[in-house]
């Protein structure tokens, strides 16, 4: 089992909607996550962090994480086509001291 | 601006032509690290260092060096490369190598090997 699973998409949401992106990962010590998003060809941009369980909210975006249920989801509000990207998930690992990701979700978001 | 700044941005080479792949940040970072990215496989980390001279294997780090001779540079030599690592890669730095730092990314070096 990989240790960070995405739906790998696309997710195709309207114009307006909310787009729900998910994560599972495999390490039920992992301690913090992150969302990145990428556009084709970029590099991958911060979106947002959570470290505790729960909800955390910055501007359209929303990040929720379950540690007992071992998933982390990303909610975007008002979807613009200038969110379509690719959405990468990954948690962070102290030993060696890096990141890990998941392969990433395509968003869609349709005019 | 802080950055995290690679160069160059996209290399054509022959197979066991040594090349290097330059990286740079101005963030006063400790930690750097490269990361490669295939499709389907996500972002893999190649090596990684936590402050000068201290550099240690990812999860991908055969046919790949690296040196942190100086805080802000960490260079990604691959002496002798294969088509196997034709691959998008990037450069990254964070505060401090913890896990709980977010990474800042470099914008990518695009790498074809023939």
């Amino acid at each position: 089992q990989k240790e960070v699973e995405q739906n790998s998409g696309p997710l195709s949401v309207p114009e307006g909607a909310i787009a729900s992106l998910n994560c599972t990962y495999s390490d039920r010590g992992s301690q913090s996550f992150f969302w990145y998003r990428q556009y084709s060809g970029k590099s991958p941009e911060l979106i947002m962090f959570i470290y505790s369980n729960g909800d955390k909210e910055d501007g359209r975006f929303t990040a929720q994480l379950n540690k007992a249920s071992q998933y982390v989801s990303l909610l975007i509000r008002d979807s613009q086509p200038s969110d379509s990207a690719t959405y990468l998930c990954a948690l962070g690992v102290e030993y060696g001291n890096k990141l890990v990701f998941g392969a990433g979700t395509i968003l869609r978001v349709k005019s | 601006e802080a950055q995290v700044t690679q160069n160059p941005r996209y290399l054509i080479t022959v197979t066991g032509k040594k090349l290097t792949v330059t990286c740079s940040q101005n963030m006063n970072h400790e930690y750097m690290s490269w990361y490669r990215q295939d499709p389907g496989l996500g972002l893999r980390q190649i090596y990684y260092s936590m402050n000068v001279e201290v550099t240690d294997k990812g999860d991908v780090p055969e046919g790949y060096k690296v040196s942190r001779k100086e805080k802000r540079n960490f260079p990604l030599i691959l002496e002798s490369p294969s088509p196997n690592q034709t691959s998008l890669y990037f450069c990254a730095s964070s505060f401090k190598g913890t896990g709980f730092s977010p990474l800042h990314f470099g914008n990518g070096t695009r790498l074809t090997v023939t």
